[in-house]
């Protein structure tokens, strides 16, 4: 079994861009969650998706947006991107449980803003 | 403001030895811990989870949760040079997982 996929890898944008980042779920899971680890830090919650609907955000600014697809895969968007967006973008993944036994994340996408 | 919040090391153990990583948290109401080692470079991978009071084995490692301290532990025994990583800590708060800064755990041959 496919575990969690993201795409792309790695990503190099220029300030003031929009960036998508995409993510495809461990068969079977219907939620998704996204979060940004910048160095040296742990990982920082952005948005859980299950079933297309956004069940929780966390505390970043607007331009940070996110849709699930039928399919249950994810996109992350990030408008107007800054330097201090430049992180690793971690996709989560988690069956459909009462009980969290604990996230699956993706290898994640490296983006740099230059 | 829910935290978590853990020793960033390095912590440095011989091969052999046990390694403890240590964890509190602020969320009196947090149910669920768990425990993530990364490597440099890489994702997170889960290794541990613990929701009762108590000590949870899996092979080498032990985790440990005094709910009434709000204190989580990791034990690793036996520690291999491969274990060198990063050790997250998190707890579930609603639909997030709050992580700490990680301990960077150190293995010498």
């Amino acid at each position: 079994d496919a575990g969690v996929t993201q795409s792309p890898t790695h990503l190099i944008k220029t300030r003031g861009q929009h960036v998508t980042l995409r993510c495809s779920p461990i068969s079977g899971h219907k939620s998704v969650s996204w979060y940004q680890q910048v160095l040296g830090q742990g990982p920082q919650f952005i948005f859980q998706y299950y079933e297309k609907e956004e069940r929780g955000r966390g505390n970043f600014p607007d331009r940070f947006s996110a849709r699930q697809f039928p399919n249950y895969s994810s996109e992350l968007n990030v408008n107007a991107l800054l330097l201090g967006d430049s992180a690793l973008y971690l996709c989560a993944s988690s069956p459909p449980s009462g009980v969290n036994y604990g996230y699956t994340f993706g290898s994640g996408t490296r983006l740099t803003v230059v | 403001q829910k935290e978590v919040e853990q020793n960033s090391g390095p912590l440095s153990v011989p091969e052999g030895a046990i390694a403890s990583l240590n964890c509190t948290y602020s969320d009196r109401g947090s149910q669920s811990f768990f425990w993530y080692r990364q490597y440099s470079g890489k994702s997170p991978e889960l290794i541990m989870f613990i929701y009762s009071n108590g000590d949870k084995e899996d092979g080498r490692f032990t985790a440990q949760l005094n709910k009434a301290s709000q204190y989580v532990s990791l034990l690793i025994r036996d520690s291999q040079p491969s274990d060198s990583a990063t050790y997250l800590c998190a707890n579930q708060a609603g639909t997030a997982l709050i992580f700490g800064k990680g301990t960077t755990l150190s293995v010498s041959s």
